[in-house]
């Protein structure tokens, strides 16, 4: 089945610095792209979805490219700031609806 | 629109005992799917309803879990016999239904076996 492999474990960065999260999967039929951001003791929130026939994709500070070729998956938070400190996620959705999910990248904004 | 809910927030049980994890989702959302997220394991899928049918339950340890969606308003988890290994968050999404939906998390149940 789908695989998902995300780095780096951990990231930390100064206020105002980028932060950069990557994703790689395994089955090239995938078509649906997922970056989710969980605080302390919270669920995880939705940041944004991206779809296969989609390359680049910025709302808010945040960038999401896809190469679908290399089966790579990128989050870019421009500008962070300590209210972007959490764990960042990311997921593919297999072809029978369910995600299969990052191991997650803790992101420390340090002011 | 209050997102989907998910109670209790927090459960502890001894070995051996029952546990309900109860879950609403957003009204309107057919779709309503269930995770268990560790340290270890990180977030694995366990089961999925659609329009209240049981779909996809291959993530469901064979023994001692069952889910349930008795109405379009909640679902229910059930673990039996809780042993220390359950311990874990039980993370509850719910989505239109579709290729594409976005899955919306409940805030999760910290499930505790002591």
């Amino acid at each position: 089945g789908e695989q998902v492999e995300q780095r780096p474990p951990h990231l930390s960065v100064r206020e105002g610095d980028s932060a950069f999260i990557i994703c790689t999967y395994t089955d090239s039929a995938t078509a649906y792209f997922y970056w989710y951001k969980q605080e302390p003791g919270a669920g995880l929130q939705l940041l944004m979805s991206v779809f296969s026939n989609v390359d680049r994709k910025e709302e808010q500070g945040l960038t999401v490219l896809l190469n679908k070729k290399d089966k790579r998956l990128s989050l870019n938070l421009t500008a962070a700031h300590p209210g972007d400190s959490a764990v960042y996620f990311c997921a593919v959705e297999t072809g029978n609806y369910k995600y299969v999910f990052g191991a997650g990248t803790r992101l420390k904004v340090i002011a | 629109n209050a997102g989907v809910i998910q109670t209790p927030r927090h459960k502890v049980t001894g070995k051996g005992q029952e546990a309900t994890l109860w879950c609403e989702p957003i009204s309107g959302h057919s779709a309503v799917f269930w995770y268990r997220q560790t340290i270890v394991q990180g977030l694995e899928f366990l089961t999925y309803f659609r329009n209240q049918a049981p779909i996809d339950d291959s993530g469901m340890p064979k023994e001692r879990f069952s889910a349930q969606m008795p109405n379009q308003s909640h679902s229910t988890l059930k673990i039996q016999s809780t042993q220390p290994q359950d311990s874990a968050v039980y993370l509850c999404a719910s989505s239109l239904v579709g290729l594409g939906y976005e899955q919306y998390f409940g805030p999760g149940t910290r499930l505790t076996v002591l």
